[in-house]
């Protein structure tokens, strides 16, 4: 089935590294993305990642992808209070479609 | 090279009324998606489609609710009779190929109906 779990909260200081953490369904899923949304706003697609890679590093941002474990985790280096938003993963479920993960919403504190 | 392009931003609308959505896709995207994300909630795939066809409409509720990207012109996501269940943020992303690559969204439809 089409289902795309993270964990709804994440708080951390601001400084510190945030990792926010995924788990996808279909084994088959060629990419799997990390979108930002701000209150109000749309979805900003930070990073992909493609299923032959284990690992993506674009300047603070880390993708790990665990093909295995269909595990996918998004490291945030030197966490700002500008990174405050909600993080949604996703993946091409079937090639079809992008399916979206509920979202963890990151607070980031001084 | 404008990104997704979706209007109006806001719209709003009476029960009863019809609601149209209108998405340009990235140039050289042929392929629009088109999502529902209500207050507080993730986003609900809906329609997939490529020039002319319809390719995946899983989502889609059966009435009152169409979708077309004729070969010249936006994509447009039609409700009909809207009622108030249907007020939602609405996204429409693009994509160049099949299957993935880089998908982008545009900055979404609220629609509110009273």
């Amino acid at each position: 089935g089409e289902d795309v779990e993270q964990s709804l909260f994440l708080s951390v200081r601001e400084g510190d590294s945030s990792v926010i953490n995924c788990t996808y369904t279909d084994s088959s899923s060629t990419y799997l993305y990390w979108y930002k949304q701000e209150p109000g706003a749309g979805l900003q697609l930070l990073t992909y990642i493609f299923s032959n890679m284990d690992m993506k590093q674009d300047q603070r941002l880390t993708v790990l992808l665990n093909k295995k474990d269909k595990h996918l985790s998004l490291r945030i280096a030197d966490t700002q209070t500008g990174d405050s938003a909600i993080y949604f993963c996703a993946e091409f479920y079937n090639t079809d479609k992008l399916i979206f993960g509920t979202g963890t919403r990151l607070q980031v504190f001084p | 090279n404008a990104g997704v392009m979706q209007n109006p931003r806001h719209l709003v609308r009476r029960r009863g009324q019809e609601a149209r959505l209108r998405c340009s896709p990235m140039k050289g995207h042929s392929h629009v998606y088109w999502y529902r994300q209500l207050p507080e909630e993730g986003l609900k795939f809906m329609v997939y489609l490529q020039k002319e066809n319809i390719i995946d409409e899983s989502g889609m509720p059966k009435e009152r609710f169409s979708a077309e990207f004729p070969k010249e012109g936006p994509s447009i996501l039609r409700i009909q009779q809207v009622v108030r269940g249907d007020s939602a943020a609405y996204f429409c992303a693009s994509s160049q190929v099949t299957g993935g690559g880089e998908a982008f969204f545009g900055q979404g439809t609220r629609l509110t109906v009273v």
